[in-house]
Parts: structure tokens; sequence; C-alpha cells
């Protein structure tokens, strides 16, 4: 059973901030690892994907990720209130297969 | 980019209705399609995956005759509820990817049956 784990928070940041997001998985197998961000009542959107171990940046959102911890995380600078949202962290084994999603962690920005 | 287009938004129907739900990539094409559920605080469960012009293949637990898939063509699938009934009632959504490019996300169904 592959499991995606992610603590379910909220975690809360004054504006500004860095918020720092995890998750740890499974599948020794996994080969590709996304960062989803999900608002109430809406679908999920791709914030980052990262397929080699180290760190990926895009923006204000690095991704960061070791094989060998099973873990990758996300980092947001200068977190805003706009990015408050719970963030689906999502790992696949290859670029065919299904992802497997964790359960999300809650993200609430403060002015 | 990766423009997935689902429709209809928003469902409200009688029990024993069957409800279709479409989802469309508008700028590219979708070699296989994904439709998940969601209930309220929950992570996205797989329902199914389709791929252009081949049965989808069903997760555990997901009846295939009361989920009716179609992929009739590179751009296009539907999910059909069949006789739904109040426990039918969920956040529906599709995805779809183009060969190993990451999976685009419509906006979803939100289905509630009376």
């Amino acid at each position: 059973q592959k499991e995606v784990e992610q603590n379910s928070g909220p975690l809360s940041v004054p504006e500004g901030a860095i918020a720092s997001l995890n998750c740890t998985y499974s599948d020794r197998g996994s080969q590709s690892f996304f960062w989803y961000r999900q608002y109430s009542g809406k679908s999920p959107e791709l914030i980052m994907s990262i397929y080699s171990n180290g760190d990926k940046e895009d923006g204000r959102f690095t991704a960061q990720l070791n094989k060998a911890s099973q873990y990758v995380s996300l980092l947001i600078r200068d977190s805003q209130p706009s990015d408050s949202a719970t963030y689906l962290c999502a790992v696949s084994n290859s670029g065919y297969s299904t992802l497997t999603f964790g359960k999300g962690t809650m993200l609430l920005v403060s002015p | 980019g990766a423009v997935v287009s689902q429709h209809p938004s928003w469902v409200i129907c009688k029990s024993g209705t069957s409800v279709k739900i479409e989802c469309r990539s508008l700028d590219f094409q979708a070699t296989t399609m994904f439709w998940y559920r969601q209930f309220p605080k929950q992570s996205l469960m797989l329902m199914a995956t389709s791929n252009e012009g081949s049965k989808a293949t069903y997760e555990q637990g997901v009846e295939k005759d009361k989920f009716l898939i179609n992929h009739a063509s590179l751009t296009l699938s539907t999910l059909t509820v069949t006789s739904a009934h109040p426990e039918d009632s969920s956040f529906y959504i599709c995805s779809a990817r183009d060969r190993l490019e990451p999976q685009h996300f419509g906006d979803g169904t939100r289905l509630s049956i009376l």
C-alpha cells in the first residue's frame, strides 16, 4: 500500500514569513513528486514538480527532495494571505503511473 | 497552457437520476484522463484511469457499472453516475495528462443528490 503522509495542520504563519510544508512517502520506487495547491471548494492547481534530489526553485516556491529519506518539502517565501490554502503532496512511480495524494496540509497566512 | 475544462460545475438532482460530467482538454491532447472523488476534508481518491480508445481501469471498490467512463477522443472524457443516490454526493474532479507531463485538473463538479 503506497502511502503519502502530510501533517494536516493548520500551519499558521504571519504574512512575509517562510512557510515550510513537509511530506513523506512509503514507496522507494517513487520517481515523480508534485505539490498542488487547493483552495476551499476548488480543484487542485499544480505548483511544483520535482524529479531529482536537491532543490528546485520557482519564484517564491522551493521544492526539496531527498529520496534517501523519502522526504519532499515545499518552502514558500514571503508568504501572502492569498497563499492560504490546502497543499497536497502527490507521488508517482513514473510519468506513466497514477498519482498517490497525501491528505494535504492547510496553510493559514495571517495579515 | 494545459487547460482542462469540466462541466457542469454544480449539479443538484433527485435520487435515481443519472448524471453525466464532461472533461475536456482545451489546448493539448490528453492521452490519459483520471477521475477523482473528494469528500469534505478528505484527499482526492482516484476512481478510474482512462486512456483514449480503451476501457477505463477502475480502482478497487469503485463500481464500474455505476460510474461509466467514456474516453472517446484525445480531448474528451465523460463520467456518468448512473442511478445516483445521496451517498454519491461528492466533489468529482477530472484531470488530464499528455504522456509524461504532470496532471492538470479541471475545476470539479459538485454533485448533490436529494
